[in-house]
């Protein structure tokens, strides 16, 4: 149980554009789920927290408007990242909770 | 200080031996402990959570915390070279709000057949 899937694994995009990435919970309803950021040989940084039907909560330094959270139903949360620049370049991960012990699969965002 | 700590490595070991892997952390009112492994390029999974003061054992993974010492530790036994991945360990100010943990940067182990 406790399945979480990450859409996609890997994206390359321009300088400028937005790229969406996808997290759902596949076998249970995940009522919060975080979004982390991972630099190459770095720890997992918490970015924010969604909760489902409201507002998601941002960690200090994480600006809300470059990245856009929503989690409109109880399996999925998206994250935007908008105007993309190189050094968003990252490997993004989701948890839900329940189930926070497990990680979706990852993003490997490259902007060139 | 880093609120979560780990020797970053590597650390070698050679097939069969045990690793050792350490980790300290600032708030000493932590109340969860994780250990995940992570291999190149991909997500962490969890491998062993712990609580309570003492040993925690599953399989060839044993996590050790001290609260008083405020670390926590985790040995794996006849290593093996698919061990090989960066061990992250993490720390959680609750019990119940498992994802919104603090992580440390990793140390990364190599299993030598």
């Amino acid at each position: 149980g406790a399945v979480v899937s990450q859409h996609p694994s890997r994206v390359i995009c321009k300088s400028g554009t937005s790229v969406k990435i996808e997290c759902r919970s596949l076998d249970f309803q995940a009522t919060t789920m975080f979004w982390y950021r991972q630099f190459p040989k770095q720890s997992l940084m918490l970015m924010a927290t969604s909760n489902e039907g409201s507002k998601a909560t941002y960690e200090q330094g994480v600006e809300k408007d470059k990245f856009l959270i929503n989690h409109a139903s109880l399996t999925l949360s998206t994250l935007t990242v908008t105007s993309a620049h190189p050094e968003d370049s990252s490997f993004y991960i989701c948890s839900a909770r329940p189930g926070g012990y497990t990680f979706g699969s990852g993003t490997r965002l490259t902007v060139v | 200080q880093k609120e979560v700590e780990q020797n970053s490595g590597p650390l070698s070991v050679p097939e069969g031996a045990i690793a050792s892997l350490n980790c300290t952390y600032s708030d000493r009112g932590s109340q969860s402990f994780f250990w995940y492994r992570q291999y190149s390029g991909k997500s962490p999974e969890l491998i062993m959570s712990i609580y309570s003061n003492g040993d925690k054992e599953d399989g060839r993974f044993t996590a050790q915390l001290n609260k008083a010492s405020q670390y926590v530790s985790l040995l794996i036994r006849d290593s093996q070279p698919s061990d090989s991945a960066t061990y992250l360990c993490a720390v959680n100010p609750s019990r119940s709000n498992a994802g919104k943990s603090t992580f440390g940067d990793g140390t990364t182990l190599t299993v030598k057949p």
